[in-house]
């Protein structure tokens, strides 16, 4: 079946540790979105890529990194520069024969919790 | 600034039917969304609305008023599973996704 899988889906760090999430999709899409949610706040972009090779940053970039290598291949690293880490991470997909206005297609999320 | 107003919870019995609202100031429209998302769990597609009028599929419905910079999302003959929280969103001028916080519906028996 076609989908995004994120992993780990529970991640513990200890504080001033960098750590990496990953996001694998095999539903062919250009475009892959990585999203930070907090209780009682709406999802925030962190950063964003519309095709291999290139990303852009989001509105909350800063602390953050990622690669896109591959199209199917779009990984977070939470660094320690990131001061307030502990959240949900949602990364999503959308096909850009969609256009714009193509529905998001979400992974299950990764709960990083920072001790 | 750029802001979505949506309840943050709302209770509703099993069975009955139940209207959730968005308010958006952004700057432009090129569409809105509604997502479903289960607690835990990740956001599942609902509906887009991008012209003013009711989009009907099956017991979920959403509506879009452009000149308001309003939209609902109808629920009807609600079902236990109903229970989440419900994610507006408006694709801005430059087609970037702003978020609401959410509704979480609580439906009771």
């Amino acid at each position: 079946d076609g989908g995004i899988t994120q992993s780990p889906k529970y991640l513990f760090r200890k504080e001033g540790q960098n750590v990496t999430l990953s996001c694998e999709q095999n539903l062919n899409h250009d475009a892959m979105y990585w999203y930070r949610q907090d209780p009682g706040q709406g999802l925030r972009l962190i950063y964003y890529s519309q095709i291999v090779n290139d990303f852009q940053k989001g509105d909350i970039a800063e602390g953050y990194s990622v690669s896109r290598e591959k199209k199917e291949s779009f990984p977070l690293t939470v660094t320690s520069a990131q001061k307030n880490p502990t959240a949900f991470y949602l990364c999503a997909s959308q096909n850009g024969e969609g256009g714009v206005t193509g529905e998001l297609f979400f992974g299950e999320g990764s709960r990083l919790t920072v001790l | 600034g750029q802001n979505i107003d949506q309840p943050t919870e709302m209770t509703a019995t099993e069975g009955a039917i139940v209207q959730i609202n968005c308010t958006y100031q952004t700057s432009g429209f090129n569409g809105l969304f509604w997502y479903q998302q289960h607690a835990g769990e990740a956001p599942t597609f609902l509906s887009y609305n991008v012209l003013d009028g009711l989009e009907e599929k099956g017991r979920f419905s959403s509506f879009l008023s452009r000149s308001k910079g309003y939209s609902y999302l109808l629920l009807k003959e609600l079902q236990m599973k109903d229970s989440a929280s419900y994610l507006c969103a408006v694709l801005d001028s430059n087609y970037q996704l702003i978020w609401g916080a959410g509704t979480k519906l609580i439906i009771k028996p």
